[in-house]
């Protein structure tokens, strides 16, 4: 089982629907991010959080809002999305930032379709 | 920023023969080079990872060589057998900084009986 806990597997949603994508890590890492996986495309970074802080956002639309209440947890809220924005969402965590070992742990994703 | 490009797309080998997974990248600054797993349904997994102070790294049937001057890199996998089928990326990054890291668009390896 991964350390890294994505729900929910798969989201159907409208364009004007709201909804969250939730992320919990049991690795006691310090730092989270979110990926944006489309087909034949490389992993896309979207934003990175280390201990609680924003430190990256990839230049990712505001329709995409992610929140980081604490270490172990990650949400990612979406509002008014587009069919193009349909893809497998990866949460990843790491030990920390920059780290000489600090590999990423990613989780199983939430199949995201934009009807 | 960094580019790194990933070949083949797909690949399908027979059960017992090698595979081998090449990527180049473009920033000669980049130290660090993971290799993930991605199973169907699934998360990308850390399989071997090296960094640029060795040319080549072994675990088992799985090696990564390095070769810095000419920025490429590859994976090799040996005595393939079925649960290797998955898609394979190699990523780059600057200072082993994660948030850094940049991806190939992955390779689908098929192990056929």
């Amino acid at each position: 089982e991964t350390g890294v806990t994505q729900t929910p597997r798969h989201l159907v949603m409208g364009m004007t629907n709201k909804k969250s994508l939730k992320c919990e890590q049991h690795l006691g890492h310090n730092a989270m991010y979110w990926y944006k996986q489309s087909a034949k495309k490389p992993l896309e970074l979207m934003f990175v959080y280390n201990f609680k802080e924003q430190t990256e956002n990839n230049s990712v639309p505001s329709r995409f809002s992610p929140e980081c209440p604490n270490s172990s947890h990650l949400f990612l809220h979406l509002h008014t999305l587009q069919p193009e924005d349909s893809a497998l969402y990866l949460c990843a965590s790491s030990q920390e930032i920059p780290g000489r070992n600090s590999p990423l742990h990613f989780g199983n994703g939430t199949r995201l379709t934009v009807t | 920023g960094e580019n790194v490009e990933q070949h083949p797309s797909t690949l399908s080998v027979q059960e017992g023969d090698s595979a081998v997974i090449k990527c180049t990248y473009s920033d000669s600054a980049s130290n660090y080079f993971p290799w993930y797993k991605q199973e169907l349904g699934k998360g990308p997994q850390l399989i071997i990872d090296i960094r640029s102070n060795v040319g080549e790294k072994k675990d088992q049937r799985i090696a990564v060589t390095l070769n810095k001057t000419a920025k490429h890199f590859s994976l090799h996998i040996t005595e393939t057998q079925p649960e290797d089928s998955a898609v394979y990326f190699c990523a780059a990054s600057g200072t082993g900084t994660a948030s850094k890291l940049t991806f190939g668009t992955g390779t689908r390896l098929q192990v056929t009986l």
